[in-house]
């Protein structure tokens, strides 16, 4: 199948704080990203979008930044909190129909 | 309501085969298909929209599925093996894959 990477990066952070949630994504023709948070036991579950023909959005603590020129996505989480631990996947739409998910990266927020 | 599968947890031997089902949020069209496990992370299976598959990922033709005039789907795994044990996740939106996509929790299935 395909996906992108083998392993799952670890993002600790301190209550509070911001956090920066960083992904590349491969297909430079890819039109739409999106960023998924799965809690343990539970189905990924959508926090924001963007495309390509933006480079920023905004949602309730959270800001998408897209650099299309190195291929790079992040996710901002604004004063991070205990319950926004979990793994969060970044996912690009490469036309076809199909969404390609990232390895994924899990957050841990310290109380 | 969201997006249902069922069953939520199976166990399955080896050679056998397994269906798993999805009913997307009312008025959802489009329903992808995701093979989740820890190693491989989230992999794409294939993509039903108006029960026409419009596209399939890498996987072998063990794999298939289909889409019914109400959009529930369901997907077929035959000839099972130890390496399909994994989580099944379903998601379903509007029109485009991935565009606001809503996922079920998941049928965890087992292979022994």
């Amino acid at each position: 199948g395909e996906s992108v990477g083998l392993h799952l990066p670890t993002l600790s952070v301190q209550e509070g704080d911001n956090s920066i949630i960083n992904c590349a994504y491969s297909n430079s023709a890819s039109d739409y990203f999106i960023w998924y948070k799965q809690e343990s036991g539970k189905g990924p579950q959508f926090i924001i979008d963007i495309r390509s023909n933006m480079d920023k959005r905004q949602g309730q603590r959270v800001t998408v930044l897209l650099n299309k020129t190195v291929k790079h996505l992040s996710l901002q989480i604004a004063a991070t909190q205990p319950g926004d631990s979990a793994v969060y996947f970044c996912a690009e739409r490469t036309g076809g129909f199909k969404t390609i998910f990232g390895a994924g990266t899990r957050l841990f927020v310290k109380a | 309501t969201g997006v249902t599968q069922s069953p939520t947890h199976l166990i399955k031997t080896r050679g056998q085969q397994v269906t798993l089902s999805c009913s997307p949020i009312s008025g959802h069209r489009s329903v992808s298909w995701y093979q989740q496990t820890p190693g491989q992370g989230l992999q794409f299976l294939f993509e039903y929209f108006s029960e026409t598959q419009r596209n399939k990922g890498n996987f072998p033709g063990r794999f298939s599925g289909r889409q019914f005039s109400n959009s529930r789907s369901e997907m077929n795994v035959s000839t099972l093996e130890l390496g399909d044990s994994a989580l099944y996740l379903c998601a379903s939106s509007l029109e485009q894959p991935g565009t606001e996509a809503f996922f079920g929790q998941g049928t965890r299935l087992t292979v022994v």
